[in-house]
């Protein structure tokens, strides 16, 4: 697509619940990365993928979180039993292999009650 | 890990004044991106520019590799130029992944 997808935008969700978030980069970008921004603060990194693999995972914060991207395009990011310290916008960025400008999608404001 | 500091914090200026953004970090980089988060929190792209300089419109960027700092410059400021400016750096992590550190920003707004 012409840009990054986010979906959903907003999504409310009680305390203990799984929730799925979804990302579509741009087309041809094999770099795909999660970031997650908590209000007045920079993103922080979350995970990285280079084709269909997580190739650094290391700024998920915890066993709850994971990320797949199965077909090397689409990913979702998964967090099991939410708490309430979860509550952030999730931002994906796509961005060919070599680095160059990264493009963000409008990320997904999680919200656990 | 590596660290980015962004100055000032906030910056309030009128329409029509001129502006620099600061941001050093304290390592070597292969990466350094610029961005602008618009109010409705989109996070739009301005400058990758590891080194050298560049330009684009009223917005130029200046990145001083050895001397680990970059700056973002804003001539004949808008309105629509508010929001807050992120600077992010690139350290080479597995495989090659250019994970970005971001700062924390420079809140600007500018009033008509």
């Amino acid at each position: 697509g012409a840009g990054v997808s986010q979906t959903p935008s907003n999504k409310v969700t009680e305390k203990g619940k799984y929730v799925e978030l979804r990302c579509d980069p741009i087309s041809g970008h094999t770099a795909l990365y999660w970031y997650r921004q908590s209000l007045g603060q920079g993103p922080e990194f979350l995970i990285y993928f280079q084709g269909t693999g997580a190739a650094d995972d290391s700024g998920l914060p915890n066993d709850r979180f994971f990320a797949v991207r199965p077909e090397g395009s689409v990913s979702t990011l998964k967090i099991q039993r939410t708490e309430r310290g979860d509550s952030a916008v999730y931002l994906c960025a796509s961005s060919f292999i070599q680095g160059d400008g990264y493009t963000f999608g409008s990320g997904t404001r999680l919200t656990v009650v | 890990g590596i660290q980015v500091e962004q100055s000032p914090p906030d910056l309030i200026l009128q329409e029509g004044a001129n502006s620099t953004l600061r941001c050093n970090f304290s390592d070597s980089v292969n990466n350094l991106q610029w961005f602008h988060q618009n109010p409705w929190g989109q996070l739009i792209n301005l400058f990758y520019i590891p080194s050298g300089t560049k330009q684009n419109g009223r917005l130029s960027a200046t990145t001083v590799a050895t001397e680990r700092y970059s700056l973002l410059y804003i001539s004949s400021s808008q309105t629509t130029d508010s929001g807050v400016y992120f600077c992010a750096v690139g350290t080479r992590g597995i495989q090659g992944a250019q994970k970005l550190v971001f700062g924390q920003g420079t809140r600007l707004t500018i009033n008509p």
